[in-house]
């Protein structure tokens, strides 16, 4: 069983499209993550969501929106794509909570390009 | 400064080495460490979890910690070719909040 999945796996599509990224996470975590893979592989977060609460918003254009329907699940829509916005996106949950361990477990990533 | 600095190689050792690889951070309220392995074009697959100072051991890789000197090592011993991987650490200060990621140091492990 997949712990942490993403769909789709690649998406190519050009400027100015809107898109969608889905992740759901069968961990039973209550936090799940968005994060950026740029070309020279470094992982940055994104957003996080507790119990489908925005948590963590860092510095990003007001394009992307995260969506979480339930803990379970966390979706990234991006409008009007740009040439900038290709990277890998790794969507990753974790169980939040200090009695826990607080591993982050990650998706298999979203090879976004942009022409 | 940034805030968690990793060296970011190309390394490469022949199979059965023993193999190091190191972060330095500078934000001591960082108190979760984790060393991730990343094949090309996958995930980050997590491979080592320390909380707090001290060492830990997982078959041929061993972790440690030491936040006195804001310095985390990754040990791994009798390395195989299929070891061949980029290796991140990452570490955050509280359960529940972001990572924050070295740049990742990429290992050849040749036969």
């Amino acid at each position: 069983d997949t712990a942490v999945s993403q769909t789709p796996k690649y998406l190519v599509t050009q400027m100015g499209n809107d898109k969608s990224i889905k992740c759901e996470q069968n961990l039973g975590h209550d936090t799940m993550y968005w994060y950026k893979q740029d070309s020279k592989k470094f992982l940055k977060i994104m957003f996080s969501y507790n119990n489908k609460e925005l948590i963590i918003n860092e510095t990003v254009p007001n394009r992307f929106s995260p969506k979480s329907p339930d803990k379970a699940h966390l979706n990234l829509h991006i409008n009007s794509l740009e040439l900038g916005d290709s990277a890998v996106y790794f969507c990753a949950s974790s169980q939040a909570n200090p009695a826990f361990r607080e591993e982050q477990y990650f998706g298999p990533g979203t090879r976004l390009t942009v022409t | 400064q940034k805030e968690v600095e990793q060296d970011p190689g190309p390394l490469s050792v022949p199979e059965g080495a023993i193999v190091s690889l190191n972060c330095t951070y500078s934000n001591s309220a960082f108190q979760y460490f984790m060393w991730y392995r990343q094949y090309s074009r996958k995930g980050p697959e997590l491979l080592m979890y320390t909380y707090s100072s001290g060492n830990k051991e997982d078959g041929r890789f061993t972790a440690q910690v030491d936040k006195s000197s804001k310095y985390i090592s990754l040990f791994i011993r009798d390395s195989q070719p299929s070891d061949s991987a980029t290796y991140l650490c990452a570490m955050s200060g509280q359960a529940g909040t972001a990572l924050i990621f070295g740049k990742g140091t990429t290992l050849s492990v040749s036969s």
